[in-house]
């Protein structure tokens, strides 16, 4: 059975580095053709894709945010983990933690974890 | 960059075929997923590589893909199918979502 379940924190400040963890379990980070993705969605909002870590270690980020984002894995934890540096009021969001790739699509999703950016 | 087109909202009555629209350049030429989100919940993928079901997701759903425009049809739509949907596609290994569709069924 796959499941990803991500933890972090709540509540941020301005400026602030948010880290968000991802334990993901039923299938491998590094050996299975799929790799984990990291979305937002602002409250109310659209679903924003941030980044992807494929099964070989490879990395693809949103090209606006690029400069701030960081993800990476701990393939003996079963973990990913995303990065983002300077925190604003407009980050806050539900970021889920997406099992997929680019012929399966996003198949198994985290339940989400919010994040509010507030001083 | 890349960008997925969808209509802000659709409405359908009970029992008739729901269409959504995404569209973007050469659209066709890249494979489009689709998903939906009923508040409170996380999206679940409906449709993968344009046409296909993910195992448990009901026959009605299908999925096509042409030009510049990919399409999703919901046919006989229920009650239970109001959420929002969202089209994605893969650009290179960068990731694009519609900005997603609200489907009401009155």
């Amino acid at each position: 059975q796959v499941t990803l379940k991500e933890s972090g924190p709540v509540l941020v400040k301005p400026t602030e580095t948010l880290t968000l963890t991802c334990a993901v379990s039923g299938f491998s980070l590094s050996n299975d053709r799929m790799g984990v993705t990291w979305i937002r969605q602002p409250p109310g909002g659209a679903l924003e894709w941030l980044a992807h870590i494929f099964s070989n270690d490879e990395k693809s980020y949103l090209t606006s945010l690029k400069s701030r984002l960081t993800i990476s894995r701990d393939t003996s934890k079963s973990q990913v983990v995303l990065s983002m540096t300077n925190m604003d009021p407009v980050d806050t969001a539900t970021y889920y933690c997406v099992r997929g790739s680019s012929s399966s699509g996003f198949d198994y999703w985290g339940q989400g974890t919010l994040v509010t950016v507030s001083s | 960059s890349y960008e997925l087109t969808q209509p802000p909202s659709v409405s359908v009555s009970p029992g008739q075929a729901a269409n959504i629209t995404c569209s973007g350049d050469n659209l066709d030429d890249k494979y489009t997923f689709w998903y939906h989100q009923k508040p409170g919940q996380s999206p679940v993928l409906v449709i993968y590589q344009d046409t296909k079901r993910p195992s448990g997701i009901p026959e009605r759903f299908s999925g096509s893909n042409s030009g510049n425009t990919a399409t999703l049809t919901i046919s006989g739509t229920q009650a239970m199918d109001e959420a929002d949907y969202y089209c994605q596609a893969w650009d290179y290994t960068t990731v694009v979502f519609g900005g997603g569709t609200k489907l009401t069924v009155l």
